[in-house]
């Protein structure tokens, strides 16, 4: 039982280079999330996936898409990345909204 | 808006010596509080979820409790091994913010245990 998993663990790109960051679980969960981490400030929600075939904005969209490829898998791309975007990234997964939410390794992102 | 705010942002203890960690909370009705144990490099790990107040979880050295304003994270007899950064999250009742039915979380308090 992996839990969550990501891939990759670290990327660097570009300014404007393009790439998709992978979340998948093995856990059943139906809603799933990708959040950003920056040094000083909590965990922000980027996209969220209340369920299969859903997906909503959060608090800080801009930039990012997802898509919600089935149930186990939910991934986040970044169209033209910018150096603000430099960040942790942590996909997460829970049964429903309301439940507890369990969390990737991450993926530490640097755009230069 | 919803607003979680955590103190000490940083706290070293000696192995032994108890304390507490607060976090209080803002939001428009509460659906869950969360706490979140976070090891430098990795994700967070869930520790406890509290829904109403007066309720209480415990976890070996740990013990969360709740109220209408804040919540608690009681470390007792604390051992170097409980460093980390510890995150509270919360979950509103109804849309706030940006629309997002999401957690809210602080900032962290790292937490530090010297042998």
């Amino acid at each position: 039982n992996a839990g969550v998993t990501q891939t990759p663990k670290f990327q660097v790109l570009k300014t404007g280079q393009s790439m998709t960051l992978q979340c998948a679980q093995d856990m059943n969960h139906n809603s799933m999330y990708w959040y950003r981490q920056d040094p000083g400030m909590g965990l922000r929600l980027i996209y969220y996936s209340a369920s299969e075939g859903t997906t909503d904005k959060g608090e800080v969209p801009n930039g990012y898409n997802v898509s919600r490829l089935n149930k186990r898998e939910f991934s986040l791309r970044l169209e033209s990345a910018a150096p603000s975007q430099t960040s942790v990234y942590f996909c997460a997964s829970s049964e429903g909204l309301a439940r507890e939410q369990y969390f990737g390794p991450g993926t530490r992102l640097t755009v230069t | 808006e919803d607003q979680v705010t955590q103190s000490p942002e940083a706290l070293r203890l000696q192995e032994g010596e108890s304390s507490s960690l607060n976090c209080s909370y803002t939001v428009s009705g509460l659906r869950g509080l969360f706490w979140y144990r976070q090891d430098p490099g990795k994700g967070p790990e869930f520790l406890f979820t509290l829904y109403s107040a007066g309720e209480e979880k415990e976890k070996e050295r740990l013990k969360a409790t709740l109220t209408k304003k804040e919540s608690f994270l009681h470390i007792t007899a604390p051992k170097p091994e409980d460093s980390a950064t510890y995150l509270c999250a919360v979950r509103p009742s109804k849309y706030s913010g940006g629309g997002a039915d999401g957690l809210t979380f602080g900032k962290g308090t790292h937490l530090i245990i010297q042998p």
